[in-house]
């Protein structure tokens, strides 16, 4: 069954550190979201991708953050400098595409971020 | 601001009764409605949508929807302590030629053996 990948499953940091997560999204799926959950919250989405352009931006904290999906496949979330904030869970999720509501996104494994 | 509400629990039911879980939502533009399932540690996993107004059932689980009181839940007949888990509500809105989903912050079910 096809999933979405992510990496790397755990990642302890130090704060002012960088940080980069990758995911590679299910086959064909044109759709690419990066969300992020704090615990006993519900995730929150970052960015969103239609192939390789961001269509929602506007969670993403800027002036930290980065998100790319370059050829339009697999993406990277990078995090510099981390914060002591930014301890969550990173999901990446996919689906076929975004202009449909009966759209199904299907989550990757996540990244647990833990900044010290 | 578009709000998913669900509380938060913890809601405990013996082993074989039913376990009902309820979600409000605030826009009224709303096209479709989903239930994730996350054990602790883990990631969502999807286990009902639903986009009709009424009840849709697959298996154990009947998802139902009231578009006019914004109000969608999730029964879990013969709950299994299998089922002991997070149930996150997620509803879909229009934002343009975007649909975003909202999540709920979820209601953690304990079956009890």
């Amino acid at each position: 069954e096809a999933e979405v990948a992510q990496s790397p499953r755990y990642k302890i940091t130090e704060k002012s550190q960088a940080v980069a997560f990758w995911c590679d999204p299910i086959s064909g799926h044109a759709t690419l979201y990066w969300y992020r959950q704090i615990l006993g919250q519900g995730p929150e989405l970052l960015v969103q991708f239609q192939d390789e352009s961001v269509v929602d931006d506007s969670q993403l904290p800027k002036d930290r953050f980065s998100a790319e999906r370059l050829k339009g496949v697999d993406s990277t979330l990078k995090i510099q400098p981390a914060e002591l904030g930014d301890s969550a869970m990173y999901l990446c999720a996919s689906s076929l595409r975004a202009g449909d509501s009966k759209n199904i996104q299907y989550f990757g494994a996540g990244t647990r971020l833990s900044v010290l | 601001q578009k709000e998913v509400e669900q509380n938060s629990g913890p809601l405990s039911v013996p082993e074989g009764a039913i376990a009902s879980l309820n979600c409000t939502y605030s826009d009224r533009g709303s096209q479709s409605f989903f239930w994730y399932r996350q054990y602790s540690g883990k990631s969502p996993e999807l286990i009902m949508f639903i986009y009709s107004n009424g009840d849709k059932e697959d298996g154990r689980f009947t998802a139902q929807l009231n578009k006019a009181s914004q109000y969608v839940s999730l029964l879990i007949r013969d709950s299994q302590p299998s089922d002991s888990a997070t149930y996150l509500c997620a509803v879909k809105s229009s934002g343009g030629s975007n649909y975003k989903l909202t999540f709920g912050k979820g209601t953690l079910l304990t079956v009890n053996p």
